[in-house]
């Protein structure tokens, strides 16, 4: 029983790189986001989507891009990475699109900017 | 726009003293409120959350909540806590029927043996 798997767990770049962070989950749920935490400021919602094909803006969705090819999988693109976007990121699902279900976290992707 | 807020970043107790937390929300009318933990280097789980009814409710680890509407409250209790319930506790708040769920900053408990 996987749950949502998020890879990779660490990641080091330099300002300017890009790269794709891994989520996907097996429970066949609707609705998936992306979340990043930072001291102070608890959870952030970045992007999140209702199906596939949907997706939508959260609080901080700026230099970040997501798309929803398949039910299983949300990958959340960094494309022009900067030390601001230095943070954990958490990938969630649930059963449904509206909030009454419960989220399932990812184990996290620590990432850092330099 | 609904918010919430956890006063307290830190709070220490000793194993076997009793937990409150505190989560104040903003909203118009009555919100849907939830408590996640995080423990060390994990994701984040559901402890309970509370739509309507019963405004004391009950949750797993032998947690509880009591929605508060007078003072737009949602706080976590547990009579007697143990050392594995050392984590980050977030509240978190949406409006019913939405589809975005806002979470509060968050507060790290640390348990003294």
């Amino acid at each position: 029983n996987a749950g949502v798997t998020q890879t990779p767990k660490f990641q080091v770049l330099k300002t300017g790189q890009s790269m794709t962070l891994q989520c996907a989950q097996d429970m066949n749920h609707e609705y998936m986001s992306w979340y990043r935490q930072d001291p102070g400021m608890g959870l952030r919602l970045i992007h999140y989507s209702v199906g596939a094909g949907i997706t939508d803006q959260g609080e901080v969705p700026n230099g970040y891009n997501v798309s929803r090819s398949t039910t299983e999988d949300f990958p959340l693109r960094l494309l022009s990475a900067a030390p601001s976007q230095t943070s954990v990121y958490f990938c969630a699902s649930r059963s449904g699109a509206r909030i009454t279900g419960e989220l399932f976290f990812g184990e996290g992707s620590r990432l850092t900017v330099l | 726009a609904q918010s919430v807020t956890q006063p307290d970043i830190h709070i220490t107790v000793s194993e076997g003293a009793s937990l409150e937390l505190r989560c104040n929300y903003s909203y118009g009318a009555t919100p849907y409120l939830f408590w996640y933990v995080q423990s060390p280097g994990q994701g984040l789980q559901l402890l309970l959350k509370y739509f309507s009814g019963d405004t004391l409710v009950q949750g797993i680890k032998g947690f509880e909540a009591e929605f508060k509407r007078s003072q737009s409250s949602f706080n976590l209790r547990k009579p007697s806590v143990h050392w594995s319930d050392a984590a980050e506790y977030f509240c978190a708040v949406g409006a019913p029927g939405a589809q975005k769920l806002v979470f509060g900053q968050g507060t790290r408990l640390t348990i003294n043996p």
